[in-house]
């Protein structure tokens, strides 16, 4: 059964710092991952989308790399702002019984202190 | 393009009412999603469409949901009756065809609290 862990649940950083989420998932036949980004009160927006084939994705300040054989994954957020403050999730693609679907972690809360 | 709508955003009964939430996905997507996050827990997988069949029902827990797709556009989830332990926030997402390779799209979710 697959599962999804992210490390650390909450990070507090100061404005302008680098800094790194971490995503683990225990089974490796995964077709893709996604990352994620909720703000209070409101749905999930996409960050990255990364294939199994691929090992990093990159969109502007964002950058999100994929072992599928060590089962990880880090976004890297670069000068972290205020406006980054917010609950990252990452989610792996599986298709388990011939039809997909995607198995979330439980999201690191992030908050990026001015 | 706009983006997936669900209806309504809160929603508070009393246990044993029923509920219906609604989700409008982005025009000419197939794929259509429901997940639920309950209370300190991770947004897990109900079910699956693809245009108005079920794919996979796996994840509903019980035969209190009912979720429907007529025509392949709107889709609703039905619980009834409800329980103390529905209350979560449910959420909507679609995608075209060929999810594997495509982004997965939410709405902002109806927040179900059953008192």
């Amino acid at each position: 059964k697959q599962e999804v862990t992210q490390i650390p649940a909450a990070l507090s950083v100061p404005e302008g710092e680098n800094l790194v989420l971490n995503c683990s998932f225990t089974d490796s036949a995964i077709y893709n991952l996604q990352w994620f980004r909720q703000d209070p009160g409101k749905g999930l927006t996409s960050l990255l989308l990364i294939q199994s084939s691929q090992r990093e994705q990159t969109s502007g300040r964002l950058n999100a790399s994929l072992d599928k054989s060590s089962g990880r994954s880090t976004l890297y957020i670069a000068a972290s702002q205020p406006g980054d403050s917010a609950t990252y999730l990452c989610a792996v693609g599986v298709k388990p019984s011939g039809t997909y679907k995607y198995i979330f972690g439980t999201g690191t809360r992030l908050k990026v202190l001015a | 393009e706009a983006g997936v709508t669900q209806f309504p955003s809160h929603s508070v009964i009393e246990k044993g009412q029923t509920v219906t939430l609604r989700c409008d996905p982005i025009s000419g997507h197939d794929n259509l999603y429901w997940y639920r996050r309950v209370m300190g827990k991770e947004i897990k997988f109900l079910l699956h469409f693809v245009k108005e069949s079920k794919q996979d029902e796996s994840g509903m827990p019980n035969n209190r949901f009912l979720a429907e797709r007529t025509g392949g556009t709107y889709s609703t989830l039905k619980v009834q009756p409800a329980e103390l332990e529905d209350s979560g926030v449910y959420f909507c997402a679609s995608s075209r065809r060929g999810v594997a390779n495509s982004p997965l799209h939410f709405g902002n979710g109806t927040r179900l609290t059953v008192t």
